[in-house]
């Protein structure tokens, strides 16, 4: 069954460093999201992606995240700056219509700010 | 700020149980409603995606109601199996984005 595959599993980083974080959604998904879920806590909705333009995001999703579709294959979360609390595990999803589709997620990526 | 609340908040059953949880979310700017499965070091798999006032959806022992008009869905196992112990996530879904609630972490003892 096709996948949502994310890389890497875990990142550690140093507080102000940036980071990317990768996401290979489903090959005929146009719809495209980040989640994160900060430990403890809901997950979050960051983000959502189509026609290659945010179509959507949080107030989480501030001038230190970025997102983008370099390829065609491969969908990337870039956060500038990281601080402490970006400190989480970030979840991509793709789905293959809008908002009465159901959403395929990876298996997220654990960030780690020190 | 959307309000999506589960619970209970966890739920600890015998194997052969049958249970329920609830999802209530806002009445107003409804498109849908989903439901996950998320199972410890994986990621979420969707159950199901409900759109219509009065949906009611199976998958095997698992079914869902909706009441878009009062603004809440019901989540049922039937005849639980260790093997459904997991946090299952609703999502509240306006205009483009999920808003999820915080999940109800079911157990099933054998």
């Amino acid at each position: 069954e096709p996948e949502v595959t994310q890389t890497p599993s875990h990142q550690v980083t140093q507080m102000g460093q940036e980071v990317i974080l990768r996401c290979v959604p489903i090959s005929n998904h146009l719809y495209f999201y980040w989640y994160r879920q900060i430990l403890g806590q809901k997950v979050e909705f960051l983000v959502s992606f189509y026609n290659n333009e945010i179509s959507e995001k949080s107030e989480i999703f501030d001038d230190q995240f970025s997102v983008e579709r370099p390829d065609g294959s491969n969908f990337t979360l870039k956060i500038r700056s990281t601080k402490l609390e970006d400190s989480a595990m970030y979840f991509c999803a793709s789905a293959n219509r809008g908002r009465s589709e159901k959403l395929f997620f990876g298996s997220g990526t654990q960030l780690s700010v020190l | 700020i959307l309000n999506v609340e589960q619970s209970p908040q966890s739920l600890h059953v015998q194997e052969g149980d049958s249970t329920n949880f609830t999802c209530s979310f806002p009445s107003s700017n409804f498109y849908a409603l989903h439901w996950y499965r998320w199972e410890t070091a994986k990621s979420p798999e969707a159950l199901f995606v409900m759109t219509l006032n009065g949906d009611e959806k199976k998958k095997g022992r698992i079914s869902a109601t909706l009441n878009t008009k009062e603004g809440y869905s019901y989540l049922y196992i039937k005849g639980s199996q260790p093997e459904d112990s997991a946090t299952y996530l609703c999502a509240f879904n306006d205009a483009g984005k999920s808003t999820f609630g915080d999940g109800t972490t079911l157990t099933v003892k054998p």
